[in-house]
């Protein structure tokens, strides 16, 4: 299974872009980086997933190294209500028996005004 | 409105006791997950549904039962052979389990110990 590394905690401004990197260097070529945030006791929410290419969508924007050995999720102008887990995932993938999300201890954004 | 709920909110069990944690999806989603989260920890996955009437263990099933009768519904029993039982319970739900299909999650329910 591929594992990913993430750092404990970040400090961003309000309004800044926030870049929060992801390492794993072990990802199978089939598997997909997906993340994740989780605001404190809630569910945690879908933001983004990519295979090979970079992706973007409403809430962020995510870049994949040519290697897919590292990732980075942009929040492009976070505000106050960015504050939260982030979580970086690589689905692990069961082929038949099934489709498994490891979540690791992701990294605590912390949005200052 | 579409999505995932979860039922109760706060759950208390007494010592001995079995309790089940009930989690609806109106996605027409054909597989759910349930999840485990300790304090300051991430995931990690009790069991998992496929498909109506079919599951399997994730990696801490032991103290644990399901069912998947409906294809929308996939309550979790916490029995009394779970000795921790305290922890947040996460349920989701994907259209699949084959490729790079995204799961969703609903809101949780705090299992507390009395």
């Amino acid at each position: 299974d591929a594992k990913t590394t993430q750092p404990p905690s970040m400090d961003c401004a309000e309004g800044r872009a926030a870049n929060l990197p992801c390492n794993h260097s072990t990802i199978s070529g089939n598997e997909y980086v997906y993340w994740y945030r989780q605001i404190h006791s809630q569910g945690p929410q879908y933001i983004i997933h990519g295979l090979k290419n970079n992706e973007t969508n409403e809430m962020a924007s995510l870049i994949i190294t040519e290697d897919r050995k590292s990732s980075t999720l942009i929040l492009p102008h976070a505000t106050l209500r960015d504050t939260a887990v982030y979580y970086c995932i690589v689905r692990v993938a069961m082929g038949n028996a099934g489709n498994m999300l490891t979540f690791g201890g992701g990294t605590r954004l912390m949005v200052k005004p | 409105d579409g999505g995932i709920t979860q039922s109760p909110k706060y759950l208390f069990r007494k010592e001995g006791q079995n309790v089940t944690l009930s989690c609806e999806q109106n996605l027409n989603h054909d597989a759910m997950y349930w999840y485990r989260q300790d304090p300051g920890q991430g995931l990690r996955l009790i069991y998992y549904s496929q498909i109506v009437n079919d599951f399997q263990k994730g990696d801490i099933a032991e103290g644990y039962s399901v069912s998947r009768e409906k294809k929308e519904s996939f309550p979790l029993t916490v029995t009394s052979a779970q000795k921790n039982p305290t922890a947040f319970y996460l349920c989701a739900s994907s259209t699949g389990t084959s490729g790079g299909e995204t799961q969703y999650f609903g809101p949780g329910t705090r299992l507390l110990v009395l």
